[in-house]
């Protein structure tokens, strides 16, 4: 069952912010919602993770919307390091990869 | 923080021998790990959850006998691939768990490539 709905691909400008959006409209109440990303060949390495509020850290802002049904990731200045499959995870405790977002970062 | 390790990064095995492969949480204990399996060009597949202390909860399809998990300390979880065959070439992938603002987070490690001949 997939719990999350990404755009299979995007490109974004180095230097620009890129917005990854991501639809989870049957999210119960106190599930988060996580992002990860996973560069080839690499561990998925942990983003940003909200329930409710909008949240930021060094590396992004999520953007999560008052019925919760959806969310967006912000990378405020993307990078060419930047360019990953971006995975948007509602966690239940276990966590369920779907295909994510592949993202390109271009020059 | 929340650093996880994997060791081998990388291991060529013949067919029929085993293999282990460990996950350390480096800066923080783990009461629970968790296994995965990617192929190429697929995405993460969960095959168990590895509990300090207790037996492992597989996935479905996933055969206990053959991948047999170890959870032995807060920071340490071991999956040996038994008998293997090529078929289980893959890269595997484990990640510890730990709550931060609320939620369970799973913190992974950077994965061991397992060729099998």
């Amino acid at each position: 069952d997939a719990k999350t709905t990404q755009p299979t691909s995007m490109d974004c400008a180095e230097g620009r912010a890129a917005n990854l959006p991501c639809n989870h409209s049957t999210i119960s109440g106190n599930e988060y919602v996580y992002w990860y990303r996973q560069i080839h060949s690499q561990g998925p390495q942990y983003i940003i993770h909200g329930l409710k509020n909008n949240e930021t850290n060094e590396m992004a802002s999520l953007i999560i919307t008052e019925d919760r049904k959806s969310s967006t990731l912000i990378l405020p200045h993307a990078t060419l390091r930047d360019t990953a499959v971006y995975y948007c995870i509602v966690n239940d405790y276990k966590l369920s990869f779907g295909a994510g977002t592949t993202v390109t970062v271009r020059a | 923080g929340a650093v996880v390790s994997q060791h081998p990064s990388r291991v060529i095995c013949k067919s029929g021998t085993s293999v282990k492969i460990e996950c350390r949480s480096l800066d923080f204990q783990a009461t629970t790990m968790f296994w995965y399996r990617q192929f190429p060009k697929q995405s993460l597949m969960l095959m168990a959850t590895s509990n300090e202390g207790s037996k492992a909860t597989y996935e479905q399809g996933v055969e206990k006998d053959k991948f047999l998990i170890n959870h032995a300390s807060l920071t340490l979880s071991t999956l040996t691939v038994t008998s293997a065959h090529p078929e289980d070439s893959s890269f595997y992938i484990c990640s510890a768990c730990t709550s931060r603002r609320g939620g369970e987070t799973q913190y992974f490690g950077p994965g061991t490539r397992l060729l099998v001949l």
